[in-house]
């Protein structure tokens, strides 16, 4: 199978640009976890989608958003970009929601607002 | 929140060299994962263990649920294992669930 994919692999946009991210998890896969990864904060959580919902939100502003189709993929959107949003985006699949799945990471997005 | 504490932060051993990372963490959980991430930024899964003891090639981790800690062992270190080790962990709290990462250990191998 093949694993989770994220597009773009890299992204350069100036402050005040909004920015839209892919992810695309494991054939069969139906949940998808958003992370954002900074040298400051660390791994934290952004939102989680399962069958088109949004199933669970981290705490970041709501500048910060996504969705995900009926085919499980998933997009999350940055709008307004700040300097501070510069940072690794991962993306992870499991079969379903809950705390007993394993999470699959995608290569991640690195995003750099200039 | 649960928090989650990894030690050390950072490890430079000498290649055949075996190592143990601890990962803390101060509430019941119902997953714990260690994660490998490379040096292009990719997470990649070692090992899914809420309790108990697993083994894959050189590496084998046991986590203590009932005393709260997890540890990865790496035997006869090879310069690609070198990255950093991340713990996470996650606790059912009904559709409130989401991983939370440690801050991670920073293994170097030298040749």
């Amino acid at each position: 199978k093949a694993g989770v994919t994220q597009t773009p692999r890299y992204l350069i946009k100036t402050r005040g640009q909004q920015v839209t991210l892919s992810c695309s998890p494991i054939s069969g896969h139906r949940s998808v976890s958003w992370y954002q990864q900074t040298p400051g904060q660390g791994l934290q959580f952004l939102f989680e989608y399962f069958s088109e919902t949004q199933r669970n939100k981290g705490n970041f502003p709501g500048r910060f958003s996504g969705r995900q189709f009926s085919n499980s993929r998933s997009e999350m959107n940055v709008s307004t970009l700040e300097l501070g949003d510069s940072a690794l985006y991962l993306c992870a699949s499991s079969p379903w929601a809950g705390s007993q799945e394993t999470q699959y990471f995608g290569p991640g997005t690195r995003l750099l607002v200039l | 929140g649960i928090q989650v504490e990894q030690s050390p932060p950072d490890l430079i051993l000498q290649e055949g060299a075996n190592s143990t990372l601890r990962c803390n963490f101060s509430d019941s959980v119902n997953n714990l994962q260690w994660f490998h991430q490379n040096p292009w930024g990719q997470l990649i899964n070692l090992f899914y263990i809420p309790s108990g003891t697993k083994q894959n090639g050189r590496l084998s981790a046991t986590t203590v649920a009932t005393e709260r800690y997890s540890l990865l062992y790496i035997s006869s270190s090879q310069t690609t294992d070198s990255g950093v080790y991340f713990c996470a962990v996650e606790r059912r709290n009904f559709g409130n669930e989401k991983l939370t990462f440690g801050t991670g250990t920073r293994l170097t191998i030298i040749p």
